[in-house]
């Protein structure tokens, strides 16, 4: 049974410019969740997606968007990149009909 | 403004000895109760769940709900080296729709 895989594990930008990081849920999972997580913080929610539509978007600016596909993986969009974005970047999923998340390895995104 | 409260630690313990990390929460709606555990550099991995007042047992965790009182813990009983890491709670509640809110994290530490 595979888990939560997202791609890539790290990556290098530069301010100003785009990013778009993957995630692939848990089989039998639908439902999709975002969350950015700074060096010794709790994550922080971006956003849920259900059904390709954004669900609940949490306190994250404009330059945040994401995209859920027919096949329920998922993707995270950060345009104009800031020295402030770099973080932790973590997708967990979940069933309809529980509330638990299961994270990916997460993405290690570093703005230069 | 909801809010998760954890002691940042770090919380030092004997192995063989138990455990005990606590959490706060400020929403007394909230329903579902989860810990993460995280080691330094990966994703958090869900641990336990508890969803109604009083314990839940799973091999050498044991989770404990007081909604009275609004907190919940983590006892690890014979605790490892291996449990060294950041234990992170999160809390969903009907005010917080989907979103789960995080608490910082303890950080816990087994002394051989």
């Amino acid at each position: 049974d595979a888990g939560v895989t997202q791609s890539p594990t790290h990556l290098i930008k530069t301010r100003g410019q785009q990013v778009t990081l993957r995630c692939s849920p848990k089989s039998g999972h639908d439902t999709v969740s975002w969350y950015q997580q700074a060096l010794g913080q709790g994550p922080q929610f971006i956003f849920q997606y259900y059904e390709e539509e954004e669900r609940q978007r949490g306190n994250f600016p404009d330059r945040f968007s994401g995209h859920q596909f027919p096949n329920y993986s998922s993707e995270l969009n950060v345009n104009a990149l800031l020295l402030g974005d770099s973080a932790l970047y973590l997708c967990a999923s979940s069933s309809p009909f529980n509330y638990e998340q299961y994270f990916g390895p997460g993405t290690r995104l570093t703005v230069t | 403004q909801k809010e998760v409260e954890q002691n940042s630690g770090p919380l030092s313990v004997p192995e063989g000895a138990i455990a005990s990390l606590n959490c706060t929460y400020s929403d007394r709606g909230s329903q579902s109760f989860f810990w993460y555990r995280q080691y330094s550099g990966k994703s958090p991995e869900l641990i336990m769940f508890i969803y109604s007042n009083g314990d839940k047992e799973d091999g050498r965790f044991t989770a404990q709900l007081n909604k009275a009182s609004q907190y919940v813990s983590l006892l690890i009983r014979d605790s490892q080296p291996s449990d060294s890491a950041t234990y992170l709670c999160a809390v969903r509640s009907l005010g917080s729709n989907y979103q789960l809110i995080w608490g910082a994290g303890t950080k816990l530490i087994i002394k051989p």
